[in-house]
């Protein structure tokens, strides 16, 4: 199979702090991870795009300034989430796929609440 | 915006088939049709996926129409743990050629006992 993990799993912070979420492929090399998030009852929202060694591709409307995404090898991805606030709260989830295919592999999802 | 609709909700009876049908009439001719499930607080898990022929695997069955506006994904012996929500992506390629899923809001399938 294809594993993706993501630490933490849940995590709670006061407001004006920075959040550091990594997700790492198990199993396979990612090529490519992609960030998302879910506010509750609703679909998950691409918020950027990651390919190994290179900037992340951000979707209109996020900030790259307060999401900040690193690729450093071809398996971990981290996003910042930096000096967040309450609206920031949600659940946060990456996937990845493997070199040269298109099917993504979803990590668990990580739980931000902003205080 | 998606390019899928999708009953918002469906219930099936444990050890029935389940068919959740999904709409994709603007779909092109090299935009796949994906299919993911997310049960309550996790991560969705990768089902099947197809481009115009049916595809069957471990999990599911994946009918496509000829047309390709419609699919269907049958899990053939529902049991209460497929109870979630499914989603009908087709993957599509941004003004970048990358290509990505946008997700609807998906189906919501309860397994009765």
């Amino acid at each position: 199979g294809a594993v993706v993990s993501q630490h933490p799993s849940w995590v709670i912070c006061k407001s004006g702090t920075s959040v550091k979420i990594e997700c790492r492929s198990l199993d396979f090399q990612a090529t490519t991870m992609f960030w998302y998030r879910q506010f509750p009852k609703q679909s998950l929202m691409l918020m950027a795009t990651s390919n190994e060694g290179s900037k992340a591709t951000y979707e209109q409307g996020v900030e790259k300034d307060k999401f900040l995404i690193n690729h450093a090898s071809l398996t971990l991805s981290t996003l910042t989430v930096t000096s967040a606030h309450p609206e920031d709260s949600s659940f946060y989830i990456c996937s990845a796929t493997r070199t040269n295919t298109d099917t993504q592999y979803f990590g668990p999802g990580t739980r931000l609440t902003v205080l | 915006d998606a390019k899928t609709t999708q009953p918002t909700s469906m219930d099936c009876a444990e050890g029935r088939a389940a068919n959740l049908p999904c709409n994709h009439s603007t779909i092109s001719g090299n935009e796949y049709v994906y299919w993911y499930r997310q049960i309550h607080s996790q991560g969705p898990q990768y089902i099947i996926h197809g481009l115009k022929n049916n595809e069957t695997n471990e999990m599911a069955s994946l009918i496509i129409t000829e047309d390709r506006k419609s699919s269907t994904l049958i899990l053939p012996h529902a049991t209460l743990r497929d109870t979630a929500v499914y989603y009908c992506i087709v993957r599509v390629y941004d003004a970048g050629n990358n290509r990505k899923l946008i997700w609807g809001l998906g189906t919501s399938l309860a397994v009765n006992p």
